[in-house]
This record gives C-alpha cells, sequence and structure tokens, in this order.
C-alpha cells in the first residue's frame, strides 16, 4: 500500500492564481481531512469528507474548496490564492469506529508559498 | 470549544534519559486522544492511540496516558535517543466527524 499520496510536494504561486492539490488513498478509508499547518503551530482543519459525495467544512474553510467524487480521491482547489494561504498543507484519511475515528494516515505534505 | 495546549514547546535532553511531553485540553469529553511524531519537513506518524474507555497504550519504549477528568494526557519517553528527535503533536477528537483538534506541539531534542 501506498498509503497516502499528495501531488505536489512543493508549489510557488502569484496572488490571484488558483491551483488544485491533490490527494489519493488506497486503504479504502471512508473518512477524509485537509489541515494546513503553519510555522511553529499545530495542524487546523480545513475540510473535512464522511465519504464520496459527503464534505463538511472545518475550522479554516475560508478560500478554499473540495469534492470528494471516490472513495480514494479528495482534491483541495484554491481559487484566488492570497499570502495568508501560504502553508503546508496535509491530507490525512481514517476509518470510523465504534464511538469515533481510527487512527489518522497522514501524506507527505505539500509546501505552498504565494507571493 | 476544544483548546488542547503541549507544554514545554521544546525541550533538550542527555541521551538515555526518561522524558515526560505533557497535554492538556479543555473539554473532557473526547473520543479519543492521538500522539504523532513529525520529523522536519515531514508528514505525521501516529504513534499511539488512546480511546476515552482507555486509560493508557504502550508501544515499544513510548506509553501514553489518559486521564479524562482532568483533560490531560502525558507521553513517556524511556532511554531516550538521539533518534527520539522530532516533534510531538498531540490531538483530540471529540466528534464522530473524527475531526481532530491539535496542540502546538513540542520540539524533542536528545543530545549525544
Amino acid at each position: 500500500n501506498a498509503g497516502v499520496t499528495q501531488t505536489p510536494k512543493f508549489r510557488i504561486l502569484k496572488i490571484g492564481q488558483s491551483m488544485t492539490l491533490q490527494c489519493t488513498q488506497d486503504m479504502n478509508h471512508n473518512y477524509m481531512y485537509w489541515y494546513r499547518q503553519d510555522p511553529g503551530m499545530g495542524l487546523k482543519l480545513i475540510y473535512y469528507s464522511v465519504g464520496a459525495g459527503i464534505t463538511d467544512k472545518g475550522e479554516v474553510p475560508n478560500g478554499y474548496n473540495v469534492s470528494r467524487s471516490t472513495t480514494e480521491d479528495f482534491p483541495l482547489r484554491l481559487e484566488l490564492a492570497a499570502p495568508s494561504q501560504t502553508s503546508v498543507y496535509f491530507c490525512a484519511s481514517s476509518l470510523p469506529i465504534a464511538g469515533g475515528t481510527d487512527t489518522q494516515y497522514f501524506g507527505p505534505g505539500t509546501r505552498l508559498t504565494v507571493l | 470549544k476544544q483548546e488542547v495546549t503541549q507544554i514545554p514547546a521544546a525541550l533538550s535532553v542527555p541521551e538515555g534519559e526518561n522524558l515526560v511531553l505533557n497535554c492538556s485540553f479543555t473539554d473532557s469529553a473526547i473520543y479519543n486522544l492521538q500522539w504523532f511524531r513529525q520529523d522536519p519537513g515531514k508528514g505525521l506518524t501516529s504513534l499511539l492511540l488512546i480511546q476515552s474507555s482507555q486509560r493508557e497504550q504502550t508501544s515499544g519504549r513510548l506509553n501514553a496516558s489518559l486521564d479524562k477528568s482532568s483533560g490531560r494526557s502525558t507521553l513517556y519517553i524511556a532511554a531516550s535517543q538521539p533518534g527520539d528527535s522530532a516533534t510531538y503533536l498531540c490531538a483530540v477528537n471529540d466528534n464522530q466527524g473524527g475531526k481532530l483538534i491539535f496542540g502546538q506541539g513540542t520540539e524533542l531534542s536528545v543530545k549525544p
């Protein structure tokens, strides 16, 4: 199993440009998540999905959009990039279990700089 | 609103020492708590997951405890090694959607 894969690893955008961060998992996990991590900080949830066709906002959703057409893929879209979106983005997945969810598995991250 | 705090922010110890990392959370109504390790420039690796009904979990030299009533968890690392140097993050799952709320992390440095 490759686990959770993310592309690209690095990207530099100009203000106002758009891009899509790709995330794929091969573990047949129902739940998928997008987090961002700013320097010296913990992770904050942007969006999450509990299954294909179902998405919901996390703590910091403004400026982002997601879709979930398959179990495997959960792309994150930035429509009009702003310097405040400079961050490292992590995708994660997990299985639901009774009373919550199981361990979350993380991808290697995408380091995004907006200039 | 759930808040997770980790103290200290950074810790430096000589090789071989036993050490404890602390994590506190404000709302005791949680499903589980996870400890992660993050190496510089890398993603997160899950170390231990403690369900709300459990008091502790062990994996090798790592032992994590959970005290829901006081809103605290500790990660105990025995006989530390330079390879343990990394940032350690705790995260709380307090909802059925699996959304994790992270602390800011403790950066651990183990000196040879």
